[in-house]
């Protein structure tokens, strides 16, 4: 049971470049979640799942695009990438009362 | 969405007991409380949640208000292990936003030897 895994841990992205956040959990949760967090700062939403085939959007949703395509998979798209994406980023799963966050990936757009 | 409010920081003291409020007054019936904290450089983890009666686990006591409009977060016995950032949030899972939960800036809490 490895719980909610990330990949990758750290990247360096160029401006205008694009890459996929990847994200799986083994706990056959039906809730999904993306959040980033800026430094010193609090965690944002940026889109969440209640099951496969269904996403919405969070508090901070522009420039990033996911699918849920699967229970186990929710992958975070960023198209495009600006400096005001440097973030870390956490992927969370959750049954609906207790989640189960990842470890992170740190971006940065330089 | 409903939103809470915590005081950006709190000290304590080792050893002691440590309550930490948020203010959520604009509570539905149908929304869940849940306490996470974040260590230092880690990602969030789960600490409890409740919905209307008062809850224990290994980790924590929840104390709901009886109109649920506020909560306390109760750690008995502080540790210098227990110093991070603790989020209060809501999540309702029985309307349309289901799931959807949110953070606010928590607070801060600083364990003193």
């Amino acid at each position: 049971n490895a719980g909610v895994t990330q990949t990758p841990k750290f990247r360096i992205l160029k401006i205008g470049q694009s890459m996929t956040l990847q994200c799986t959990q083994d706990m056959n949760h039906n809730y999904m979640y993306w959040y980033r967090q800026d430094p010193g700062m609090g965690l944002k939403l940026i889109y969440y799942s209640v099951g496969a085939g269904i996403t919405d959007k969070g508090e901070v949703p522009n420039g990033y695009n996911v699918s849920r395509s699967t229970t186990e998979d929710f992958p975070l798209r960023l198209e495009l990438a600006a400096p005001s994406q440097t973030s870390v980023y956490f992927c969370a799963s959750s049954s609906g009362l207790a989640g189960i966050f990842g470890p992170g990936t740190r971006l940065t757009v330089t | 969405d409903a939103k809470t409010t915590q005081p950006n920081s709190m000290e304590s003291n080792e050893e002691e007991p440590v309550h930490l409020p948020c203010n959520h007054s604009t509570i539905s019936g149908t929304d869940y409380i849940h306490w996470y904290r974040q260590l230092p450089s880690q990602g969030p983890e789960y600490v409890i949640h409740g919905l209307t009666s008062n809850v224990n686990n290994r980790m924590a006591s929840l104390a709901i208000a009886e109109d649920r409009k506020s909560s306390t977060l109760i750690l008995h016995r502080a540790t210098l292990r227990d110093a991070a950032v603790y989020y209060c949030i809501l999540s309702d899972l029985l309307n349309t936003n289901a799931g959807k939960s949110t953070f606010g800036d928590g607070t801060t809490l600083t364990v003193k030897p």
